[in-house]
């Protein structure tokens, strides 16, 4: 499979514990983005990286959050000390810089993350 | 933050009728793209369309863009309960570079 990978693909978790989830992207792509999206809603954006920097990172990702991309391959989303308002779907996609810019995105499945 | 609102939230056709969805948004954009989402799954791109483009087709859908009025269609002909999905708009802007930002969606179900 040739697809953008996520893992896992459900985490149930006890609020106040860490979490960790892996995006391994499409293997020619040097763009890796990270969004979330609640029940009902469309996805909202976290981060980005090109290649192992990470170039831009949304308001909502609060200090929490850590994502890293180290070599510019897979990339880590941790969430450290959860709450029951970070259950949500962690979507994970990844795109070529081409001549122009916002080439389409290829999605993983995500993980389901639920804190309980 | 959500750029874009779609119209309707929810649509219900049978198969063999044409679906048609709207999405608005509210700064300029470079491209906006339109997404579809089974239940439960990741985001397949279906469609991108450029700031300099009015329309656009690829099988049985077809975008139009309007940049005067921030607005942007999807058409999807002769639909399937294959097409049953979520289908979101997302716009891409120009000196962001990078990520693409979501409308709400539309959910569409397509019965027999």
């Amino acid at each position: 499979d040739t697809g953008v990978s996520q893992d896992p693909r459900h985490k149930i978790t006890k609020r106040g514990q860490n979490v960790t989830f892996r995006c391994d992207p499409i293997s020619e792509h040097n763009r890796l983005y990270w969004y979330r999206q609640t029940l009902g809603q469309g996805p909202e954006f976290l981060t980005y990286f090109q290649n192992e920097a990470q170039l831009e990172k949304s308001r909502l990702l609060s200090d929490r959050f850590s994502a890293e991309r180290p070599k510019g391959s897979f990339s880590t989303l941790e969430i450290q000390r959860t709450e029951q308002g970070d259950s949500a779907m962690y979507l994970c996609s990844s795109s070529r810089r081409g001549g122009t810019t916002n080439e389409k995105l290829f999605f993983g499945s995500g993980t389901q993350l639920s804190v309980l | 933050s959500q750029q874009g609102e779609e119209d309707p939230q929810a649509l219900s056709i049978q198969e063999g009728e044409n679906a048609t969805m709207n999405c608005s948004y509210k700064t300029s954009i470079n491209n906006l793209q339109w997404y579809r989402q089974n239940s439960g799954r990741g985001l397949v791109h279906l469609i991108l369309i450029r700031s300099n483009e009015r329309e656009k087709h690829s099988g049985r859908l077809r975008v139009t863009l309007d940049t005067s009025k921030k607005s942007s269609s999807l058409l999807i002909t002769a639909s399937r309960a294959a097409d049953t999905a979520s289908y979101f708009c997302a716009t891409g802007h120009t000196g962001t570079a990078s990520k693409l930002t979501f409308g709400t969606g539309t959910r569409l179900q397509v019965t027999l």
